[in-house]
C-alpha cells in the first residue's frame, strides 16, 4: 500500500519561513505525481492552495510556493502570518489518476 | 463562481449502503479540464481520497475502497453521486465532494450507527 508522509507538526515564528515536505513510499516525487497542497483550519473544509507542483490558485497568497526538493514535494511559506496556522495536506497522484493524501502537517505560528 | 454541495442522509445503519449526491452550480461537469469526485475525513483524522471521474467517463477508485464504491454522474441534473456499500463504524466521516484541482464542498457528516 502506497504511503505519503508529511511532518506531523512544525512551528514557525511570525514573519519567518518554513518548508513542509511530502514524501512517497514508492521513491522520489516528481512532477508526474502532480503534487497538490491544501490548507484546513479547524471546523472548515480544506482549501486548495497549489496544484501541479507549483501553480497557485487565484486566491492563494504569493507567500505560498510549491516545489520539488530532494525527491519530495515541498510547500514553502515565506513571511508567515498568524492566519497561516492550520493543518496542511499534500496529495499525490499515482499513474496520473489515483490519489493518495499525506497524513497532514499541523503548522503552529508562535 | 462554481460551487459544489453535498447532500444525503446523516445517519446510516451498519451493513447498509451510504448514498450521497453532489450538486454542481455555476459550471458544467462536462468541462474537460477537471476531475470530479469524493474525499472523506473521519472525525479528528486526516483526509482520504475515495475516487474521481473524468468528464469522458473514466473513473478511478482508492484500492482500499474499490470493492465497495461506485461513483456515478447525471449530467442532465449537474449532479454526481457516491455509493458505499456494507458500511461499518469505520466509514463514519465528513464526506466532501470536489472538483479537482480547485473547488470543495463544505462537507457532510455521515455517521454509521444502529
Amino acid at each position: 500500500q502506497t504511503v505519503v508522509t508529511q511532518e506531523p507538526s512544525l512551528t514557525v515564528s511570525p514573519g519567518g519561513t518554513v518548508t513542509l515536505t511530502c514524501a512517497s513510499s514508492t521513491g522520489a516525487v516528481t512532477s508526474d505525481y502532480y503534487p497538490n497542497w491544501f490548507q484546513q483550519k479547524p471546523g472548515q473544509a480544506p482549501r486548495a492552495l497549489i496544484y501541479s507542483t507549483s501553480i497557485r490558485h487565484s486566491w492563494t497568497p504569493a507567500r505560498f510556493s510549491g516545489s520539488l526538493l530532494g525527491g519530495k514535494a515541498a510547500l514553502t511559506l515565506s513571511g508567515v502570518q498568524p492566519e497561516d496556522e492550520a493543518e496542511y495536506y499534500c496529495l499525490l497522484y499515482y499513474g496520473g489518476s489515483q490519489g493518495v493524501f499525506g497524513g497532514g502537517t499541523k503548522l503552529t505560528v508562535l | 463562481q462554481l460551487q459544489v454541495q453535498e447532500s444525503g442522509p446523516g445517519l446510516v445503519k451498519p451493513s447498509e449502503t451510504l448514498s450521497l449526491t453532489c450538486t454542481v452550480s455555476g459550471g458544467f461537469i462536462s468541462t474537460s479540464t477537471y476531475y470530479w469526485g469524493w474525499i472523506r475525513q473521519p472525525p479528528g483524522k486526516g483526509l482520504e481520497w475515495i475516487g474521481f471521474f473524468y468528464y469522458s467517463g473514466s473513473t478511478n477508485y482508492s484500492p482500499s475502497l474499490k470493492s465497495r464504491v461506485t461513483i456515478s454522474v447525471d449530467r442532465s441534473k449537474s449532479q454526481f453521486s457516491l455509493r458505499l456499500s456494507s458500511v461499518t463504524a469505520a466509514d463514519t466521516a465528513i464526506y466532501y465532494c470536489a472538483r479537482a484541482p480547485d473547488q470543495w464542498g463544505q462537507g457532510t457528516l455521515v455517521t454509521v450507527s444502529s
